[in-house]
Parts: structure tokens; sequence; C-alpha cells
């Protein structure tokens, strides 16, 4: 399974924006790049993914670079619901999510 | 949409019993549901992957024999842990895909904690 590598913790004041890295050396030419994040005692939900290509939605963007070994989650406006566990990860075609270590974000008021 | 559910929240079982933990799609048929562990402070492990109608897919290490896994509708899956032991004691989630969702997103369930003492 291809490794992502993520720093343990971050910080930000609420309203700032956030830039959460990830690395992923390995990554195969056909593997997804999901991020989850996880709220404390609650399942994951899903973040945003993309392939090749930056992407937006209602939550956050995400920005690959062009080689593909690394991507960043940006959160535009960080509020204190945000204060999450965020995991970057690779999905192959068996549709497997292998979760790393993450990063726990927190969040200041 | 997409709402995954599990029961129960919590369970507390003694040593040696088996305790059973369901999984439900409550407004999508789940053609594959997936089983996860969490211990405090780690990330989340992947158990096995059931798709309805068949024998679940182990990860390597997972006991089939110990951690029995049932996918046999398109909404509910369910894990028995068999002889629990307290180094069972963790959060059971469980996660889905299926028809009428996006594809390429998994719908976890909130956990379930499960104490063994």
């Amino acid at each position: 399974d291809a490794k992502t590598t993520q720093p343990n913790s971050m910080e930000s004041n609420e309203e700032e924006p956030v830039h959460l890295p990830c690395n992923h050396s390995t990554i195969s030419g056909t593997d997804y790049i999901h991020w989850y994040r996880q709220l404390p005692s609650q399942g994951p939900e899903y973040v945003i993914h993309g392939l090749t290509s930056n992407v937006n939605n209602r939550m956050a963007s995400l920005a690959i670079a062009e080689d593909r070994k690394s991507s960043t989650l940006i959160l535009h406006r960080a509020t204190l619901r945000d204060a999450a566990v965020y995991y970057c990860i690779l999905r192959d075609d068996t549709d497997k999510l292998i979760f790393g270590t993450g990063t726990r974000l927190q969040v200041f008021p | 949409g997409a709402v995954v559910s599990q029961h129960p929240s919590w369970v507390i079982c003694k040593s040696g019993t088996s305790v059973k933990i369901e999984c439900r799609s409550l407004d999508f048929q789940a053609t594959t549901m997936f089983w996860y562990r969490q211990f405090p402070k780690q990330s989340l492990m992947l158990m096995a992957t059931s798709n309805e109608g068949s024998k679940a897919t182990y990860e390597q290490g997972v006991e089939k024999d110990k951690f029995l896994i049932n996918h046999a509708s398109l909404t509910l899956s369910t894990l028995t842990v068999t002889s629990a032991h307290p180094e069972d004691s963790s959060f059971y989630i469980c996660s889905a895909r299926g028809i009428g969702t996006d594809s390429y997103e998994q719908y976890f369930g909130p956990g379930t904690r499960l104490t063994v003492t």
C-alpha cells in the first residue's frame, strides 16, 4: 500500500486559513488522493479527493503538486468545528482506505 | 443522504463472551462494507472488507474466526467478536459504499466502543 506522511499536529487560529501538507512520494499513476477527517469519538467523514488537478468543494480545496508526490489540504477559514484529525489517504483500485497517522488540527478562538 | 448507523454505540461485556455489532446503511444499498478498529490515540486499522452475499476478505493479521463478519443483506453487516478478551477493547467503526452513493466516497458509521472486562 502506498504510504503518506503528515505532520503529527498543527495549530491555527479561528478565521485563518490552514494548509495541511501530505507527502506521498511512492504514489502510483492510478492512485487517487483522498482526505478524510475524524472529529473526537466519531467516525471519519469525507473531505475531498483528487487525481491530478486541484479541486475545490464547499469544505476545502486540494492542491496537488505537478509530480503528484505531495498535496495540500486547504481550509480557507478555520472554525472551531474544524478541529479534528485529518487523514491523507491514497486510494487504489481495490477501494480500500488505508489510514496513516494523520494530522491533529487544533483551532484556537 | 448516505447515512450509516451502528448499534450499539457502546457495549461492555465480560471476558470470554461474544458481542455483536451491527452496521446499517439507512438510505442506500451498501454493496461493500468495511470494518475498522481504532485503539485510543491511534489511527484506524482496516480489519476486513465484505461484499453483500460473499465471504468477507480479512486483512493480514486479523483472525477471521475471532471476528466474524456477515453481510447478508444490502443494508446490514454484522461484526461478532467471539470469546472477547480485554485486549479486544477498542472503537469499532464500519463504513459502506454502494448503489445510490458517490462512487469515490466511503460513508462511515459513528463507531461502537467495546469494553471487555
